[in-house]
């Protein structure tokens, strides 16, 4: 069974603080690593993708990735109140096909 | 650039009925796959098609089917209804095969079982 886990939170963090999400997976011939973001009753849209370990930065937003560790994290610099979401790991086990696996999300909180 | 759209949006059937919901992709996505969504089990995922194949399909009772047109269009179907299938279905397309790129996900039906 290939298993997504992430800390089950939720987590809150004061405007402009550093919002740290973690994740982990099982599957080590996973190829592709995602970050979503689902407001409440919304559906969820991408944030970031990672395919190799290290940092990948996109504005506020950095992923890392640590494949001996099976570790994926995504941290939010200077937190505002609209990053307030759930935010959902995905993994993508699959090689010529899609096994896409999605964790049971955080709840981020970020308080003015 | 139209996004993906399912239809309809909310649905409420009785137990024992069966239901077809609807996806289309962003054009020009050939591979469509299909997530349950609840409070409890978080996002399941269904099945993946990709030029009208399934390529892989995940733990779910035969009840649960689906299709894909040439024109890329997925269909799913429930079968015999149990209040344990209400949730939120969302569709999701992505550009390529293997997903290098990620989901664009619909805005889902939700799907009520009375």
């Amino acid at each position: 069974q290939k298993e997504v886990e992430q800390n089950s939170g939720p987590l809150s963090v004061p405007e402009g603080a550093i919002a740290s999400l973690n994740c982990t997976y099982s599957d080590r011939g996973s190829q592709s690593f995602f970050w979503y973001r689902q407001y409440s009753g919304k559906s969820p849209e991408l944030i970031m993708f990672i395919y190799s370990n290290g940092d990948k930065e996109d504005g506020r937003f950095t992923a890392q990735l640590n494949k001996a560790s099976q570790y994926v994290s995504l941290l939010i610099r200077d937190s505002q109140p609209s990053d307030s979401a759930t935010y959902l790991c995905a993994v993508n086990s699959g090689y010529n096909n899609n096994d896409m696996r999605f964790g049971a999300g955080t709840r981020l909180t970020v308080k003015p | 650039k139209a996004g993906v759209t399912q239809t309809p949006r909310y649905l409420i059937k009785t137990r024992g009925q069966q239901v077809t919901l609807s996806c289309s992709p962003i054009s020009g996505h050939r591979s469509v796959s299909w997530y349950q969504q609840t409070p409890g089990q978080g996002l399941q995922f269904l099945f993946e098609y990709f030029s009208e194949t399934q390529r892989n399909k995940g733990n779910f009772p035969g009840r649960f089917s689906g299709r894909q047109f040439s024109n890329s269009r997925s269909e799913m179907n429930v079968s015999t209804l149990e209040l344990g299938d209400s949730a939120l279905y969302l569709c999701a397309s992505s550009a390529d095969g293997q997903l290098a790129y990620g989901y664009t996900f619909g805005s889902g039906t939700r799907l009520t079982v009375v």
